[in-house]
């Protein structure tokens, strides 16, 4: 069975470009979940959408942070313009039945911003 | 007080050895959990869930103290492949479902 999907695995960019993120959920999974994890914060939820809809995004740090869920297979997370301090490792997770069921996460990607 | 707390560690053990994580949560709505298995450089993958009896898969048990607000992972005759970082879940059920991560514990076993 397919996985979550993340791409890219990496990404090396210069301070002020913007990134996309992109994931694809396990099919037949209602929730998505968009995690940061660094060594200081740990893994920090950032959004999760249910059935396409965004239900919390209070852990967006900044408006230079957006998620969408245009479809029940495909979301993204965008960052406009890029910094330094935005370097970490972005999961992306699905489940089904929200916490009631665990969580499958991608194989993340790597950002570094320059 | 944070809704969900572990220990950081590192716990440095030898191999073969019983090793025991506690996981709080600060939440008494709280009912779902889990326990999952954090290698360096890789991503989170689900260790086991854990049930209000306790329950236990191989050399992993897992048990809920609901009274207490804690849950706890026991890993027996420990092997080196064991050596990652153990992350609790927490999740207020039902309407808004929050999900909470713990920070980790960092098992270390040493041959």
């Amino acid at each position: 069975d397919a996985g979550v999907i993340q791409s890219p695995r990496h990404e090396v960019t210069e301070m002020g470009q913007e990134v996309t993120l992109r994931c694809k959920p396990i099919s037949g999974h209602d929730y998505l979940f968009w995690y940061r994890q660094t060594m200081m914060r740990g893994l920090e939820l950032l959004i999760y959408f249910n059935n396409n809809v965004p239900i919390d995004d209070s852990g967006m740090p900044e408006d230079r942070f957006s998620a969408k869920m245009p479809n029940a297979s495909f979301s993204t997370l965008k960052i406009q313009p890029s910094e330094p301090r935005d370097s970490a490792v972005y999961f992306c997770a699905s489940s089904y039945e929200g916490g009631r069921q665990p969580q499958h996460f991608g194989d993340g990607t790597r950002l570094s911003i320059l | 007080r944070k809704e969900v707390e572990q220990d950081p560690g590192p716990f440095n053990v030898p191999e073969g050895a019983t090793v025991a994580f506690n996981c709080t949560y600060s939440n008494s709505a709280s009912q779902s959990f889990f326990w999952y298995r954090q290698d360096c450089r890789k991503e989170p993958k689900l260790l086991m869930s854990v049930y209000s009896s306790g329950n236990e898969d191989g050399r992993f048990t897992a048990q809920l103290n609901r009274a207490s607000q804690y849950i706890s992972l026991l890993i027996r005759d420990s092997k080196l492949s064991d050596s990652a970082t153990y992350l609790c879940v927490v999740t207020v059920l039902p309407g808004y479902q929050k999900v909470t991560f713990g920070t980790g514990t960092k098992l270390q076993v040493i041959p």
